[in-house]
């Protein structure tokens, strides 16, 4: 069966400090990968996706950045932490035809102070 | 740019009472998920829709799809605290896609 991990599961970083969130997948091949942000009681906001090794596509102009090294592994990064970078981080997969059911991680909650 | 839009964004209801969270896109859409998120936890998949005009059920869950495919629905009958939580609408133009802003759904008992 498929799994998807994300680590660490909580963080707090201090504003100007660098950031990298890894998220890997078990039990599938050349899934199609989402990073994802919420804020506080809000929705969901597609960050990063990725259809591939190296692929990436961004969504939102912001200071992250995400990179796929693997093809089940997707990390979100970035080199300079912002207070508005603050909430909670989802990482998911889905296949790449179908249904696109998506399968969220158990996301990473990042306070930055 | 693409969005999705949902309301309410809060709903209190007492347990037993009926509840529906509508979902409305600026665009047609190919598909539309619905999601799950309860408080502290990670979205979890409840269906999928594909056809213009297309209603699902599951057990107390009723989904709608929009004839234009623009919209959507989801309706609890007779809620259970079992249903607190948030209700996020996704729709997809294509691979990615875009979450509602989500109902907040409260059940008071």
């Amino acid at each position: 069966s498929q799994t998807i991990h994300q680590w660490p599961a909580t963080l707090v970083q201090p504003v100007g400090s660098p950031l990298s969130l890894e998220c890997t997948v078990e039990g599938t091949s050349n899934p199609n990968l989402y990073w994802y942000r919420q804020a506080a009681g809000r929705g969901l906001q597609l960050l990063f996706y990725s259809v591939g090794i190296g692929q990436i596509s961004s969504e939102v102009p912001q200071n992250l950045s995400a990179s796929r090294p693997q093809d089940r592994q997707f990390i979100l990064s970035s080199k300079k932490l912002l207070l508005s970078d603050s909430g909670f981080y989802l990482c998911a997969w889905s296949v790449t035809s179908g249904s696109y059911e998506q399968y969220f991680g158990p996301g990473t909650r990042l306070t930055v102070t | 740019g693409q969005q999705v839009m949902q309301i309410p964004q809060y709903q209190h209801v007492q347990e037993g009472e009926d509840f529906t969270t509508y979902c409305n896109s600026s665009t047609t859409l190919s598909n539309i998920q619905w999601y799950k998120q309860r408080p502290g936890g990670h979205p979890v998949f409840l269906i999928q829709l594909v056809k213009s005009g297309e209603v699902k059920k599951q057990k107390r869950l009723t989904f709608q799809f929009g004839e234009a495919k623009k919209n959507s629905s989801l309706h609890i009958t007779a809620t259970q605290t079992t249903d607190v939580g948030t209700y996020f609408c996704a729709g997809s133009p294509g691979n990615q896609f875009y979450f509602g802003t989500g109902t907040s759904l409260t059940v008071i008992p």
